[in-house]
């Protein structure tokens, strides 16, 4: 089955405390992202990566990081999460290198709060 | 800064009454526009990718419609799980990087 796997669905940390969510597609998809969604806000673009080893910055990068050392998995990385960093956040995946957004399949969701 | 805005922000419809959903745009570089549908406590599922003005897509009850500053969902004869929110995005090329926004969506109820 085509999809995309973000883990964990859920996380409460604490301010500071280093954490990565992962994100796992399995239909050998060139472009993958990272959005976060919160109330009034609507999704936005936090990084995007067309290919391995290439990542680009989104509307909100700021406090997070990615990689992309392989083609199926690109982990978001918050390295000192802070409270404004709380939100539901989505991978998504593409075949469509170049249009990203076209036919993207979403993971389930990831809710983090921190504290 | 590219923009995009959906209306209305909620709408209820009767099961068998036909609306519209409106998303403007504002934006540089116009590479697509998409539509996504959301249900509650999942991740948004793709609709329709629009390229290019005039252009036209349809699935069962759906149609979505371009024009050169906005587009529009329609909706014929909906049913009860066609409620759902439903989100807009637009894809653009600036300054070398590739950005999609997204709209804060509408979100439709379709009561029996």
């Amino acid at each position: 089955e085509a999809q995309v796997t973000q883990n964990p669905r859920y996380l409460i940390t604490v301010t500071g405390k280093k954490l990565t969510v992962t994100c796992s597609q399995n239909m050998n998809h060139e472009y993958m992202s990272w959005y976060r969604q919160d109330p009034g806000l609507g999704l936005r673009q936090i990084y995007y990566s067309m290919n391995v080893e290439v990542t680009d910055k989104g509307d909100v990068p700021e406090g997070y990081k990615v990689s992309r050392k392989e083609k199926r998995n690109f982990p978001l990385i918050l390295e000192s999460p802070s409270p404004n960093q709380t939100s539901l956040y989505f991978c998504a995946s593409s075949y469509r290198r170049d249009y990203g957004a076209a036919e993207a399949f979403f993971g389930q969701g990831t809710r983090l709060t921190v504290v | 800064e590219d923009q995009v805005t959906q209306s209305p922000e909620a709408l209820r419809l009767q099961e068998g009454e036909s609306s519209s959903l409106n998303c403007s745009y504002t934006v540089s570089g116009l590479r697509g526009l998409f539509w996504y549908r959301q249900d509650p406590g999942k991740g948004p599922e793709f609709l329709f990718t629009l390229y290019s003005a005039g252009e036209e897509k349809e699935k069962e009850r759906l149609k979505a419609t371009l024009t050169k500053k906005e587009s529009f969902l329609h909706i014929t004869a909906p049913k009860p799980e066609d409620s759902a929110t439903y989100l807009c995005a637009v894809q653009a090329y600036s300054g070398g990087y590739q950005k999609v926004t997204f709209g804060t969506g509408t979100k439709l109820q379709v009561i029996p």
